[in-house]
């Protein structure tokens, strides 16, 4: 059974960076056919979907947040990770990450607007503060 | 700014049923992509409830159905249990953005 968690500092001071990290056990996130996302959701507010990317290479990423995001795969530890920069106090949330999936019983697709989130970590909690 | 409405929250007694609605515009669910929708207990990992507007994954109960509608979609939960108490989440494509947007989330409350 596919299994993702988040892992990082739960403390970043403002202007530094952030650096998450989603461990994938149970699969391998260089197998084709998968987006894996990124997500957090700040204290009382909505979701929010920060980014995408294919192992391969190809990402999609949240124009509010596409200048500060980066996202990168270390095949070798099956592992996925978010790096956003200058962080205030406006990115403290909780992080999710998720795999994306556009396959069902009958096919798959392979437009990114297809996709959907199958399996989620269970998230962890991030507070930027001095 | 893309988003999608929902009610902060709906509430219902054991065994009865309820409705959660999804309201979205014609750049997300108006012009056709798909909706799908999320249970989400705090504290755990959220959990794909219906994908596609209308498929149920593999585990997840028939009590759960999902339909959309022009701009709209929505869930509904038959024969509720306690264990139905979370808060829910639609989410779509939205091409202003080319990303997913969510719903604000609704807080089901069985009674």
């Amino acid at each position: 059974q596919l299994q993702l968690q988040e892992s990082g500092p739960g403390l970043v001071k403002p202007s530094e960076t952030l650096s998450l990290s989603c461990t994938v056990s149970g699969g391998s996130i260089s197998r084709s056919g998968f987006y894996w996302g990124w997500i957090r959701q700040p204290p009382g507010k909505r979701l929010e979907w920060i980014g995408s990317f294919y192992y391969s290479g190809t990402s999609y990423y949240n124009p509010s947040l596409k200048s500060r995001v980066t996202m990168s795969a270390d095949t070798s530890k099956n592992q996925f990770s978010l790096k956003l920069t200058s962080v205030t106090a406006a990115d403290t949330a909780v992080y999710y990450c998720a795999r994306e999936n556009a396959c069902t019983s009958t096919g798959c697709y392979r437009d990114f607007n297809k996709y959907f989130m199958d399996v989620w970590g269970k998230g962890t909690a991030v507070t930027v503060s001095s | 700014q893309s988003m999608l409405t929902q009610p902060p929250s709906v509430s219902g007694a054991p065994g009865q049923g309820v409705t959660i609605s999804c309201t979205g515009s014609s750049s997300n669910i108006g012009a056709g992509y798909d909706v799908h929708w999320y249970q989400h207990v705090q504290g755990t990992a959220p959990k794909l409830l219906i994908y596609r507007n209308t498929l149920r994954p593999s585990g997840v109960h028939d009590r759960f159905s999902g339909s959309k509608s022009g701009t709209s979609a929505s869930l509904a939960i038959t024969g509720l249990l306690a264990e139905d108490e979370a808060d829910y989440y639609c989410q779509s494509f939205d091409n202003s953005m080319s990303g997913w947007v969510f719903g604000g989330g609704t807080k089901l409350t069985v009674l």
